[in-house]
């Protein structure tokens, strides 16, 4: 089944680290790019990060810029996330997603079901 | 960076009738960077339309896109019930920045 699953959501106190994973099934893990959206509670989508398919091509929102670091492990399958710092407004259930590219247009095609990440003390 | 507002922020209507929604940047956005997505309650979203106009694979042909420059349209021609939900356009290019959304409901 192609699908992406991810982990690792946690409540967590202010100023605490924590790492998601995304694990990808299904498809040629290695032939996409792959980036990470959240969505804080009742409100809208916001990018977070993004990592091309060779582990190039990295970039951040603003919001999380030297706090979050985006990898990726071809042998696990895996896409992480790397929250350092966590701040209140983090608060937000994070989802993983596929890249797709037709012609001179991409988006993204696979989502996962998220992982909710609470920062509170 | 790019802003994208949406509007309205909701829209009532009954299935059957035409919903237009518009998707406005604060710069030129290249059409081939425009995308569409849905949202369900307790759902990830899902690609409606990229390159602005390009339906995603499985999405009927009553979702159609247009626009260019700063303004962009997602129209769905007749309401079904399943069409009701929250749709975000995205701009995939030098960033990769949401419109805040417009949650289309049932009147």
């Amino acid at each position: 089944e192609v699908q992406l699953v991810e982990s690792g959501g946690d409540l967590v106190q202010p100023g605490r680290s924590l790492r998601l994973s995304c694990t990808a099934s299904g498809f040629i893990f290695d032939h996409y790019g792959f980036h990470w959206v959240r969505q804080a509670p009742g409100k809208g989508l916001e990018w977070v990060s993004r990592i091309g398919w060779n582990g190039g091509t990295i970039a951040y929102a603003d919001s999380v810029k030297g706090r979050f670091t985006i990898s990726r492990d071809s042998g696990k399958k895996s896409l992480y996330l790397q929250m350092n710092s966590l701040r209140t407004e983090d608060t937000a259930l994070y989802y993983c997603a596929k890249v797709s590219c037709s012609a001179s247009s991409c988006f993204l095609d696979l989502w996962g079901r998220g992982t909710l990440v609470t920062v509170s003390s | 960076e790019i802003v994208l507002t949406q509007s309205p922020g909701t829209l009532s209507l009954s299935p059957g009738e035409r919903a237009t929604l518009s998707c406005r940047a604060s710069q030129s956005v290249s059409s081939s960077d425009l995308v569409w997505y849905q949202q369900k309650p307790g759902q990830a979203p899902r690609p409606l339309l990229y390159g602005a106009s390009n339906r995603a694979t499985g999405i009927p042909d009553r979702f159609s896109g247009s626009g260019s420059g700063t303004d962009f349209t997602l129209t769905i021609s007749r309401l079904e019930p399943e069409d009701f939900a929250v749709y975000y356009c995205q701009q995939y290019g030098s960033s990769f920045t949401f419109g805040q959304g417009t949650k289309l409901e049932i009147k």
